[in-house]
């Protein structure tokens, strides 16, 4: 039969504008999360990253929240960019995978700004 | 420096022959994974290695698949024979001792069976 695409959740702002890209996870146990920007025929590209220890990082221009409580994370974007349309991806680390970087990663956001 | 390298770019193949997918890691990375993207059902770890050695290969769909890493900065990922569902983009990330969550991903590989 005829395969359907998954239609990834978008998001559109207005250049200048802060973005918030959220992200639930599923496992209670992760200790480490990780967000990506994806361009258009590229790889997944490093964002931020925080452990399960903090609340909250900053970076430039972006600011990753985590909400343990809720098993909730989140990618600020402040005054957004063209360049910043991408699909972005939130990825878990569940604490059992100690031995090397087994990631899980979440369906991922689509990000379009508007010039 | 150079980032992770994955060749080819794209393969179009029919149905059936047999494909292979290569990837180089970072210098002086000791990890190594293998990803597939499809739409369906996003980024999917099929293997990772670590210092040579497949810790984790329980995300390769089946025997078809098989992935090798000859030396500590080169890996191979194989399919055959290769069939229709198996059209996706196939990444190679490496990561590196002491931060071996952080992956770095190469631009990936566009497979289309035909």
């Amino acid at each position: 039969g005829e395969s359907v695409g998954l239609h990834l959740p978008t998001l559109s702002v207005q250049e200048g504008d802060n973005s918030i890209i959220n992200c639930a996870y599923s496992n209670s146990a992760s200790d480490y999360f990780i967000w990506y920007k994806q361009e258009s025929g590229k790889g997944p590209q490093f964002i931020i990253d925080i452990r399960s220890n903090m609340d909250k990082r900053q970076g430039q221009r972006v600011t990753v929240l985590l909400n343990k409580t809720v098993k909730h994370l989140s990618l600020q974007i402040a005054a957004t960019q063209p360049g910043d349309s991408a699909v972005y991806f939130c990825a878990e680390k569940p604490s059992i995978y100690n031995q090397g970087g087994k990631l899980i990663f979440g369906q991922g956001t689509e990000l379009s700004v508007k010039p | 420096d150079a980032g992770v390298i994955q060749s080819p770019r794209h393969e179009v193949t029919e149905m059936g022959q047999e494909v292979t997918l290569r990837c180089k890691l970072i210098s002086g990375h000791n990890s190594l994974f293998w990803y597939r993207q499809t739409m369906m059902r996003g980024l999917e770890l099929l293997i990772y290695f670590n210092n040579n050695v497949p810790i984790d290969d329980s995300g390769m769909p089946e025997d078809r698949f098989s992935a090798k890493m000859p030396n500590a900065s080169f890996s191979t990922l194989k399919i055959q024979p290769s069939e229709p569902r198996d059209s996706a983009v196939y990444f190679c990330a490496s990561s590196s001792q002491g931060h071996n969550e952080k992956l770095f991903f190469g631009s990936g590989t566009q497979l289309s069976v035909l």
